[in-house]
């Protein structure tokens, strides 16, 4: 099955700094990629995707790249604010199919 | 809100009891997916329905179990509790292809004592 690897598992970053996180999977067959935020206790957040079609996609500060050759895939976040500390997930998963996810990243946006 | 409703929102038992989480996919979803968190740890799938069906089962324990109802409504039994089965459960549904889009129920936090 699929096997997905999220690193580092904690980010701590300045305010207004750009903060990275990168993820591979193991399955090739894999085509949909999303990212989830989740805060303490609530539930995980859709905030960007990415299908196996697109190398790049962007929503304001957050952007995703997909490198379906080396099996990797990573956040960006640019501009950080205090609102964006959270748990980070990443995920991936092929046609209609369980989402396997990474372990998780813990971001900090100092003020 | 998300459109996939958890119920209940807080459930706490003993150990050996047994308890039924309740989800509602978002309306037209086909597929439901339970998933298990515990205290600071990722996301572990349980278990998928489609339409009424067991689609695919992951680290789901004997003491599970789990159905979707012909309204699509799923419910996920645990029994025989343990200390350790204590953790937040979340149901997932998603819309057909071609969009992969799934969205996360606010869960149920189930605490064994």
């Amino acid at each position: 099955g699929e096997n997905v690897e999220q690193h580092p598992s904690t980010l701590s970053v300045q305010e207004g700094d750009s903060a990275v996180i990168k993820c591979t999977y193991s399955d090739s067959a894999s085509n949909y990629f999303p990212w989830y935020k989740q805060e303490l206790g609530k539930r995980p957040q859709l905030i960007i995707d990415i299908r196996s079609n697109v190398g790049e996609k962007k929503d304001q500060r957050i952007a995703v790249t997909l490198n379906k050759t080396a099996k990797h895939f990573s956040l960006h976040i640019t501009e950080t604010q205090p609102e964006d500390s959270a748990v980070y997930f990443c995920a991936a998963t092929r046609n209609d199919y369980k989402l396997s996810f990474g372990a998780g990243t813990t971001v900090t946006v100092r003020a | 809100d998300s459109g996939v409703t958890q119920t209940p929102k807080h459930l706490i038992t003993a150990t050996g009891q047994r308890v039924t989480l309740r989800c509602s996919p978002r309306s037209g979803d086909l597929s439901v997916y339970w998933y298990q968190q515990s205290l600071d740890q990722g996301l572990q799938f349980l278990i998928q329905y489609y339409n009424g069906e067991e689609r695919a089962k992951g680290n789901i324990l004997e003491r599970f179990s789990a159905q979707q109802f012909p309204d699509l409504h799923s419910e996920l039994n645990l029994s025989s509790l343990e200390l350790g089965d204590s953790a937040l459960y979340f149901c997932a549904s998603r819309l057909i292809q071609p969009n992969y889009d799934y969205t996360f129920g606010s869960g149920t936090r189930l605490t064994v004592v």
